[in-house]
C-alpha cells in the first residue's frame, strides 16, 4: 500500500513565524500535492509538483511556497504565518502516467493553529 | 473551469436505512474523472470509486453504489443498510486533463452521521 507520511498530526505556531510542513511518500509517485482543508470549503489545492524541482501553483497559493529537492518529499512553507491560515492540511500523491485518472493517495493531515 | 457541488452539507440516518449522496459537475472537457473518498474521524481520505467519462455503467460494491448519469452530470453515491462504521465525511471530486499534472477539484463535503 502507498504510504503518505505527514511529519506533524498537530503543530501550534505563533503569527509571523516561518512554518514547514513535511510530507513522505513511498511509492515513487511523481505527482504530489498540497490541500487545505477548511470547514464548509471543502478541500482547496495549494500548490503541486509533477516532478523534482517542478512546481506549480493551485487554486490558493498565496502566503505559500513549496519545495521539493526528492523525489519522495514535498514539503510546504508557510512564510510567516498569520491567523487565517490556521486550518487543516492534507497532502497527496499519485503516480504520472494517466496521472490525471489515478485516485489521490492522502496523509492523515496537519492540523495547524496559528495564535 | 471546474466544479463540483455537494448540496447535502449534513445528513443524520438511523442504522440499516439507506442514504444517498448527491454529486453534480460542471466541466467543458469531454473527458475527465469523477472519485468519491470517504475522511473518517482519523482524517485521512480513503479512495472510494472513480468513473471516467466514457463509462456510464453503474457500479456495486457490496453495500456501496454509484449512479452516474452524464445527461444531469450526476455522480450520486448510495449506501445501502448503513452502519455506524459509515460515519464520515464524503467527499466527490473531479479530474480533468492538465498540462503536467491532473488536478482534482473537491466539492464541499457532505458529513455522514450513522445513529445507533
Amino acid at each position: 500500500d502507498v504510504k503518505v507520511t505527514q511529519s506533524s498530526r498537530y503543530l501550534v505556531k505563533r503569527t509571523g513565524e516561518k512554518v514547514f510542513l513535511e510530507c513522505v511518500q513511498d511509492m515513487d509517485h511523481e505527482n504530489m500535492f498540497w490541500y487545505r482543508q477548511d470547514p464548509g470549503l471543502g478541500l482547496r489545492l495549494i500548490y503541486f509538483s509533477y516532478d523534482v524541482k517542478m512546481k506549480e501553483k493551485g487554486d490558493i497559493p498565496e502566503g505559500y511556497s513549496v519545495s521539493r529537492e526528492k523525489k519522495e518529499r514535498f514539503s510546504l512553507i508557510l512564510e510567516s504565518a498569520s491567523t487565517n491560515q490556521t486550518s487543516m492540511y492534507l497532502c497527496a500523491s499519485r503516480p504520472i502516467g494517466g496521472a490525471w485518472g489515478s485516485p489521490l493517495h492522502f496523509g492523515n493531515g496537519t492540523r495547524l493553529t496559528v495564535t | 473551469a471546474q466544479k463540483v457541488t455537494q448540496a447535502q452539507t449534513e445528513i443524520s440516518v438511523v442504522e440499516k436505512e439507506d442514504v444517498t449522496l448527491d454529486c453534480v459537475y460542471e466541466t467543458r472537457d469531454t473527458t475527465y474523472y469523477l472519485f468519491w473518498y470517504k475522511q473518517p474521524p482519523s482524517g485521512e481520505l480513503v479512495f472510494l470509486i472513480r468513473r471516467n467519462s466514457f463509462d456510464e455503467q453503474n457500479e456495486i460494491s457490496g453495500r456501496y453504489s454509484w449512479n452516474f448519469q452524464k445527461s444531469t452530470s450526476s455522480f450520486n453515491f448510495t449506501i445501502t443498510a448503513s452502519q455506524v462504521v459509515d460515519s464520515a465525511v464524503y467527499f466527490c471530486a473531479l479530474s480533468v486533463p492538465n498540462t503536467n499534472a491532473g488536478k482534482s477539484t473537491f466539492g464541499d463535503g457532505t458529513t455522514l452521521t450513522v445513529k445507533p
